[in-house]
C-alpha cells in the first residue's frame, strides 16, 4: 500500500540533544513537507521540499534542520536551540498543487 | 499570504443531530479548499476538496462543504451526526500559484453527546 511512514510514533529527548525525526514516502511524489502541531493552534509549517536537493524554511524553521537526498525520504531534525520543541509532529507529501497526504505522526517530548 | 478562521475551538452536539463547521479564509484570489479530520494521535484524513466549479462539494462520510466566494466560507456540514464523527477537525488553504504549503486553520473539536 503506498503512504507516508513516519517514525518513531514516540521519541523522547533530553535538554540539549539533537533528535531526527524520520519521514518516508512511496507515493512518488515530489512535495514533501514537515508540520508542527500544538494544542489550538492548528498545524504550522517548519520546511518543505517541492523537488530532490532543495528544501525552503516554512513559517517557524528555527531550531530544525532538514535535507532531501532522495524523493521519498524527508528526515527532519530537532537541534537543541529548538527551545520548546515538545509537539506532534506530522509529515506530509503532495503530487503537485492539491490535496496533502499524512503520515501518522511523532509525538516529541523533552525529558 | 495566505490565512485561515476557524472560530469554533470547540462544538457539541447530540448524536442525529445537524453539523455545520465554520471556515473563513483570506486569500487575493480563489484558493483551493480543504476540510482534514484528525482522531487523538493520529494523522490527518481528507473529507473533502474544492478547486473549482460546483460550489458545494460531497466528501466522505456524509459530509459536504459549501465554497462561498462573496463570504470566503468553505463551511462544512453532515445532516446526522454519528457518535464516531467525534475528532477534530480543519479548515486549510493552498494557493494556485506560488508556494505550495497548505495553511491550516487552528481546528474544532467535536464533540457528540449520546
Amino acid at each position: 500500500d503506498g503512504g507516508i511512514t513516519q517514525s518513531p510514533k514516540y521519541l523522547f529527548r533530553k535538554e540539549g540533544q539533537n533528535v531526527t525525526l524520520s519521514c518516508e514516502q512511496n507515493l512518488n511524489h515530489d512535495a514533501m513537507y514537515w508540520y508542527r502541531q500544538d494544542p489550538g493552534q492548528g498545524l504550522r509549517l517548519i520546511y518543505y521540499s517541492q523537488i530532490v536537493n532543495d528544501f525552503q524554511k516554512g513559517d517557524i524553521a528555527e531550531g530544525y534542520s532538514v535535507s532531501r537526498e532522495k524523493k521519498e525520504s524527508f528526515p527532519l531534525t530537532v537541534t537543541s536551540a529548538q527551545k520548546n520543541p515538545t509537539a506532534f509532529y506530522l509529515c506530509a507529501s503532495t503530487p503537485g498543487r492539491g490535496q496533502a497526504f499524512f503520515g501518522q505522526g511523532t509525538r516529541l517530548t523533552v525529558v | 499570504a495566505q490565512s485561515v478562521t476557524q472560530p469554533d475551538i470547540h462544538i457539541t452536539v447530540s448524536e442525529g443531530a445537524s453539523l455545520e463547521l465554520r471556515c473563513n479564509y483570506s486569500y487575493g484570489a480563489t484558493p483551493y479548499l480543504f476540510w482534514y479530520v484528525q482522531s487523538p494521535g493520529q494523522g490527518l484524513q481528507l473529507l473533502l476538496k474544492y478547486f473549482s466549479g460546483d460550489t458545494l462539494v460531497q466528501g466522505i462520510k456524509g459530509f459536504e462543504a459549501e465554497f462561498k466566494r462573496s463570504q470566503s466560507s468553505f463551511n462544512l456540514r453532515k445532516p446526522s451526526v454519528h457518535w464516531s464523527d467525534a475528532a477534530e477537525y480543519f479548515c486549510a488553504v493552498g494557493a494556485p500559484t506560488g508556494r505550495r504549503a497548505l495553511t491550516f486553520g487552528s481546528g474544532t473539536r467535536l464533540q457528540v453527546q449520546p
